[in-house]
């Protein structure tokens, strides 16, 4: 799977939109990118995940640049409770495959009142 | 629906000693992967159970078995145990097919002193 890149830390303020940048420069064209994130002391949690074309759902939206190098997450309008790690991910789908998500270090977000 | 559940949430073991870990995948799922998730940093692969059958490994010792019962429960085995492996073990379950997400659970702190 390809390797990504993630600042390690971000701030926001409480009720602003939170953009949370991934660079994935060696991505290939069946890879597709994933955003977990994970609360303190609790398990991850999947947030969205695409191959091109942008997604939204009601957690957040992916934004993957036409290149597929590099993708922005999207929270809309942050809250206090979005304060976590976030692990932008990229990996392979096959049914044939096992399914093992590579997680690397993620940006710690914090969400400020 | 119950989520993904684990279990002991806490455990502590002394250096030497063996130790199983449990996880309930929810409901109609029959993939269960482990991960190990030493503190400040993100979720390393160890395990990916399917139908029974191993279907990957991480690059752990072999000293780390698990299995995976025929309700799709699994157990995580650590022997030998060292201090190095206190850390959060998490179980995550998914469906198999080619475009599902992993739910993960809240993990088992596990201290070896």
């Amino acid at each position: 799977d390809a390797k990504t890149t993630q600042p390690p830390s971000m701030d926001c303020a409480e009720g602003r939109a939170a953009n949370l940048p991934c660079n994935h420069s060696t991505i290939s064209g069946n890879e597709y990118v994933y955003w977990y994130r994970q609360i303190h002391s609790q398990g991850p949690q999947y947030i969205i995940h695409g191959l091109k074309n942008n997604e939204t759902n009601e957690m957040a939206s992916l934004i993957i640049t036409e290149d597929r190098k590099s993708s922005t997450l999207i929270l809309p309008h942050a809250t206090l409770r979005d304060t976590a790690v976030y692990y932008c991910i990229v990996r392979v789908l096959s049914s044939g495959s096992a399914r093992q998500l590579t997680f690397g270090s993620g940006t710690q977000l914090t969400v400020l009142p | 629906d119950a989520g993904v559940t684990q279990s002991p949430t806490h455990l502590i073991k002394t250096r030497g000693q063996q130790v199983t870990l449990r996880c309930s995948p929810i409901s109609g799922h029959k993939s269960v992967s482990w991960y190990q998730q030493v503190l400040g940093q993100g979720p390393q692969f160890i395990f990916q159970y399917y139908e029974k059958e191993e279907r990957g490994r991480g690059n752990f010792p072999d000293r780390f078995s698990a299995r995976q019962f025929p309700n799709y429960s699994s157990e995580l085995n650590v022997n030998a145990l060292l201090l190095g492996d206190s850390a959060l073990y998490l179980c995550a379950s998914s469906l198999q097919g080619i475009n599902t997400e992993a739910f993960f659970g809240q993990g088992t702190r596990l201290t070896v002193v």
